[in-house]
């Protein structure tokens, strides 16, 4: 079945550093989303990529879905404490009512 | 104001015990979902529904048993409950669900310790 992969599963950095999470599928797929779930939370939508090469961005961060659309990432500039919290990508196969989730990685700030 | 509610938002319960959780959406939405995230936060679907009917089975104990009595409502019954059951359970709900382009909403989740 479809495998989503994220690294890295855990990320420290000092407030101010910039942050990526990389986004890896076994198969090709239709769309890929992201979400952010922060500590005690429940995941909330932040985006959704559809294009080959698509590059989004909502203020300091940016997505890129891959050429291939098997892979994205995220990547936030100068983070704030308020990043802190869990980014998934969740990807969606053709023809598959799945999304299926990343492993996740989770982002802490230090002050 | 509440787009997807779910009950309780705690549930500690002994070995063996059956319990529910219910989750209710008033956004209008056709899809409804079942997702276990456990204590490493992985997030795993487990069931869907659309228009009241199981579209998504994934591999899941038959303990486990979703029920949808209208298209806002998917609850989830579980029997014989195992202390690996312990996780945080949420609910989710999109607009049509199938091979679309809908972003899901969760709810805020119901965390099930068994002891």
């Amino acid at each position: 079945g479809q495998q989503v992969m994220q690294i890295p599963q855990y990320q420290h950095v000092q407030e101010g550093e910039d942050f990526t999470t990389y986004c890896n599928s076994s198969t090709t797929l239709s769309n890929i989303q992201w979400y952010k779930q922060r500590p005690g939370g429940h995941p909330v939508f932040l985006i959704q990529l559809v294009k080959s090469g698509e590059v989004k961005k909502q203020k300091r961060l940016t997505f890129q879905f891959g050429e291939a659309k098997k892979n994205s990432s995220l990547h936030i500039t100068a983070t704030q404490t308020t990043d802190v919290g869990t980014y998934f990508c969740a990807g969606r196969g053709f023809g598959n009512e799945k999304l299926t989730f990343g492993t996740g990685t989770r982002l802490t700030i230090i002050p | 104001d509440t787009a997807v509610s779910q009950t309780p938002k705690y549930l500690v319960t002994q070995m063996g015990n059956d319990k529910s959780i219910k989750c209710e959406q008033n956004l209008g939405h056709d899809t409804m979902y079942w997702y276990k995230q456990d204590s490493k936060k992985f997030l795993k679907i487990m069931f869907s529904y659309n228009n009241k009917e199981l579209i998504i089975n994934e591999t899941v104990p038959n303990r486990f048993s979703p029920k949808s009595p209208d298209k806002a409502h998917l609850n989830l019954h579980i029997n014989s409950l195992e202390l690996g059951d312990s996780a945080v359970y949420f609910c989710a709900s999109s607009l049509r669900g199938g091979a679309s382009t809908d972003t899901q909403y969760f709810g805020p989740g119901t965390r099930l310790t068994v002891l």
